[in-house]
């Protein structure tokens, strides 16, 4: 079946600094993936839509110079948090579809990334 | 915007009981639904997936239910197992979009 690889599954950075997650389609490839933030006992929000050789789309209130995401392969997408600060801290999970949204979504393990 | 909602928020039964959990969505323009399986700290694991065209979906222990006009669908999971207890999640496909409800979190007691 299809697997999405996230990596890493846990970071912890300090205030300032920047930390990158990645999110690989291992079997399939992926023109489109997506990011997602969770919080304690909340929904998964959506934040941005991640195309492969275009630029990103972002929901409305995420900051894209925070959120940077880059898709330079068919099975490779990145999330860079900028200038993380502590309430930047969450849980950060991909997916991606073998072959579009009739055939549903598989979701990377997520990162919980702390800043401190 | 689509909202979905998940009732109850949490539960928790004796193994052996069945397991009827609800999801609701405002928006029944929706393209499918999906239910993930959610453990503590981890990713989503899809358990079902149900079309708009369908009614209802099944895997082993699992059916889901779709009735899109109502914007409703549920999650029945028979003869409960403690390897059970996770949170679930409805999902709806619609607007180039997944949209989550907050979640079942269940609790099998041994």
């Amino acid at each position: 079946g299809a697997v999405v690889s996230q990596h890493p599954s846990w970071v912890i950075c300090k205030s300032g600094t920047s930390v990158k997650i990645e999110c690989r389609s291992l079997d399939f490839q992926a023109t489109t993936m997506f990011w997602y933030r969770q919080f304690p006992k909340q929904s998964l929000m959506l934040m941005a839509t991640s195309n492969e050789g275009s630029k990103a789309t972002y929901e409305q209130g995420v900051e894209k110079d925070k959120f940077l995401i880059n898709h330079a392969s068919l099975t490779l997408s990145t999330l860079t948090v900028t200038s993380a600060h502590p309430e930047d801290s969450s849980f950060y999970i991909c997916s991606a579809s073998v072959a579009g949204e009739a055939y549903g979504y598989t979701f990377g393990s997520g990162t919980r990334l702390t800043v401190v | 915007k689509q909202e979905v909602t998940q009732i109850p928020a949490a539960l928790s039964v004796p193994e052996g009981e069945n397991l009827v959990l609800n999801c609701s969505f405002t928006d029944s323009a929706i393209y499918n639904l999906q239910w993930f399986r959610q453990d503590p700290g981890k990713g989503l694991t899809s358990l079902l997936l149900i079309q708009s065209s369908q009614r209802e979906q099944t895997s082993g222990r699992l059916n889901a239910s779709l009735d899109k006009s109502s914007g409703r669908s549920t999650l029945y999971i028979a003869a409960s197992q403690p390897g059970d207890s996770a949170t679930y999640l409805c999902a709806v496909w619609g607007n180039n979009r997944l949209a989550f409800g907050k979640g079942n979190q269940v609790v099998v007691i041994p």
